[in-house]
């Protein structure tokens, strides 16, 4: 009930293609779901995040769409750039407050191609 | 860069030792996040600090043991290593409350021969 399923494993996108990534949880209890971009050699870093009480949330080419009745949630990526090839976490968080611990997916190596 | 510092980059080390990992979170958060990440388990929640004291625990081995200092940085020590130990490892801080944004620090990567 802990866990959140992340797929594809790796993806592979033409350079102005759309990238989309796809996570589901079980634990209706998650708050927040957040999603992280991590280039190697570099700790996680924060690209956008969601509470599940709005559909969709979109920051310049990177939108998160949630669906709270199937409890999934994606990463869209549009115009997908050489630059954005990076491994992407989804993650949620448990029990918010002042216990924020994230759960994370298993992670999506993305390949934009040139 | 996210605010968060963490020492050292490197760390390589036998079987058997101990060694400790330092960060120090970005000015004005009290909280403190430890995670493992190896390549078969993931990224992993390991404990959580909010102004020196443990607020949460995951799957943290009893080898381990971490701290949040009076001035809010934090170690994680590592006792009696393992092969198996080998992994980065993240700290990441958040102010807490309804947000909670965590941001990672660039990691220590922890190599047992």
């Amino acid at each position: 009930q802990q866990q959140v399923k992340q797929s594809p494993q790796s993806l592979i996108v033409q350079k102005g293609g759309i990238s989309i990534i796809n996570c589901a949880y079980e634990n209706t209890a998650f708050d927040y779901f957040p999603w992280y971009q991590q280039f190697p050699g570099k700790g996680p870093a924060l690209l956008i995040a969601i509470r599940p009480d709005v559909s969709e949330k979109k920051e310049g080419r990177f939108t998160i769409s949630f669906n709270k009745s199937a409890k999934q949630f994606s990463l869209h990526i549009m115009d997908s750039q050489p630059g954005d090839s990076a491994t992407y976490f989804c993650a949620a968080r448990g029990y918010g407050g002042a216990t924020n611990k994230l759960i994370f997916g298993t992670g999506t190596l993305l390949a934009v191609q040139p | 860069d996210s605010g968060v510092t963490q020492t050292p980059k490197h760390l390589i080390t036998a079987t058997g030792q101990r060694v400790t990992l330092r960060c120090s979170p970005r000015s004005g958060d009290l909280s403190v996040y430890w995670y493992q990440q190896s390549l078969d388990q993931g990224l992993q929640f390991l404990i959580q600090y909010y102004n020196g004291e443990e607020r949460a625990k995951g799957n943290i081995l009893e080898r381990f043991s971490a701290q949040q200092f009076p001035d809010l940085h934090s170690e994680l020590n590592l006792s009696s290593l393992e092969l198996g130990d080998s992994a980065l490892y993240f700290c990441a801080s958040s102010v807490v409350g309804e947000l909670g944004e965590q941001y990672f620090g660039p990691g220590t990567r922890l190599t047992v021969t």
